[in-house]
């Protein structure tokens, strides 16, 4: 157990509100992930960060930002949520285990489920 | 781009074996991961390759090719529980990229 919770657990908003997804992490890992999972589509990388303030878009990223002010902390932002949206999100740290900077090994939050009607 | 294959669904028998293949395309690439999702849970991690050859973990086993750009994951002795998705993630100079994942149906 890597200490990893999200809030909401579940959310049902409308189309053109702002939500925000938090991560929280209790043992102080550098590395954080925010996911999205739809049917078909695996596991898509919307953000990550790799410390303070310092963060980097994923392979989906338009229509969301993140902000990570203190290690624990990792929110995604979605500034005007759309119905395309609607998935369902995974926060994830990784441990760097060697040299190489492999970070093969990621834990995984409990996700939340975004309904946008 | 970076980008892996695996079969979108496989079927097999309860005390069967089962391998589930997986191809990348991986700048970089360092190592493949496994990871298995029950239906409404998040993903957990299973194993991970970085070098040629089999990797063995009670009844799971993972396999690398690096020449071929190939793994798989091996489940041995398979029970109900094991119905699940099974995804295989490349690790390279970018983040963990995933596979779309395989979703296994044990059958009595």
């Amino acid at each position: 157990d890597a200490g990893i919770t999200q809030s909401p657990r579940h959310k049902v908003t409308e189309t053109g509100t702002p939500v925000t997804l938090r991560c929280h992490q209790t043992e102080n890992h550098r590395y954080m992930y925010w996911y999205r999972q739809d049917p078909g589509h695996g596991l898509r990388l919307i953000h990550y960060s790799y410390g303070v303030k310092d963060t980097d878009k994923g392979e989906v990223s338009d229509g969301y930002s993140v902000s990570r002010s203190k290690t624990e902390d990792f929110l995604l932002t979605l500034e005007s949520a759309t119905s395309s949206q609607t998935s369902v999100y995974f926060c994830a740290i990784s441990l760097v285990k060697d040299s190489s900077g492999g970070a093969w090994e990621q834990f995984f939050g409990p996700g939340t489920r975004l309904t946008v009607l | 781009g970076q980008s892996l294959e695996q079969p979108s669904e496989v079927t097999a028998v309860e005390g069967a074996i089962v391998q589930i293949n997986c191809t990348y395309q991986t700048s970089g690439f360092y190592g493949l991961s496994w990871y298995q999702q029950h239906d409404g849970g998040a993903p957990t991690f299973l194993s991970y390759n970085a070098l040629d050859g089999l990797e063995e973990t009670g009844r799971f086993s993972s396999f690398l090719s690096r020449s071929d750009s190939y793994g798989y994951l091996l489940l041995q002795e398979l029970q109900m529980k094991d119905s699940a998705s099974y995804f295989c993630a490349a690790s390279g100079n970018t983040p963990l990229v995933f596979g779309k994942g395989t979703r296994l149906s044990v059958i009595a």
